[in-house]
């Protein structure tokens, strides 16, 4: 099946500065990946997803890259905010609805 | 749209008894999933419905876990008998259709058994 990694596990960032999370996968048939968010105490919730035929994909602070050569996709987050403190999951499938999460990365924005 | 929701928030009990999650999907929507979140494991897939039907329930840990969906709104995930080690974040999400389509996640519940 399909297996996740993602990095880094946990990401320490100055408001304002830049957050880069990075996913690896390894079937090369997957071509679903969405990100999601998930506050402290809450429910993940997707804040953007790309598909394998687009190799970026650009959400107000949010982008996502995708290099499905090197089996690998990447959120990037510019102008961080306080409110971008969360625990965020990739995620990946191919086309059917096992979507295999990574383990996480919790992302806190120091004011 | 109230969003996938989950009964109940919290559930503590001893180990030994038996606990029912209830969920309630996103009207229209077709598929629903169980997932588990712990610390160890992260989220893990246990078993997802395709229009009532349960498609793969690789997932589910043994057999005292069973999960039903009777009706299009209506799904139970029991775990008879409860053990210290289930003790985890069961979310309930539900997709309008198959492949490629975001998950929408319930809030949760939080269970314990001692």
């Amino acid at each position: 099946g399909e297996n996740v990694e993602q990095h880094p596990s946990t990401l320490s960032v100055q408001e304002g500065d830049s957050a880069v999370i990075k996913c690896t996968y390894s079937d090369s048939a997957s071509n679903y990946f969405p990100w999601y968010k998930q506050e402290l105490g809450k429910r993940p919730q997707l804040i953007i997803d790309i598909r394998s035929n687009v190799g970026e994909k650009k959400d107000q602070r949010i982008a996502v890259t995708l290099n499905k050569t090197a089996k690998h996709f990447s959120l990037h987050i510019t102008e961080t905010q306080p409110e971008d403190s969360a625990v965020y999951f990739c995620a990946a499938s191919q086309g059917d609805y096992k979507l295999s999460f990574g383990a996480g990365t919790t992302v806190t924005v120091r004011a | 749209d109230a969003g996938v929701i989950q009964s109940p928030r919290h559930e503590v009990t001893e180990m030994g008894q038996e606990v029912t999650l209830r969920c309630k999907p996103i009207s229209g929507h077709d598929y629903l999933f169980w997932y588990r979140q712990t610390m160890m494991r992260g989220l893990e897939l246990l078993i997802y419905f395709n229009n009532n039907v349960p498609i793969d329930d690789s997932g589910m840990p043994e057999d005292r876990f069973s999960a039903k969906m009777p009706n299009a709104s209506f799904s139970t995930l029991k775990i008879q008998p409860s053990e210290p080690r289930d003790s985890a974040v069961y979310f309930c999400a539900s997709s309008p259709r198959q492949g490629g389509s975001p998950l929408h996640f319930g809030n949760g519940t939080r269970l314990t058994v001692t």
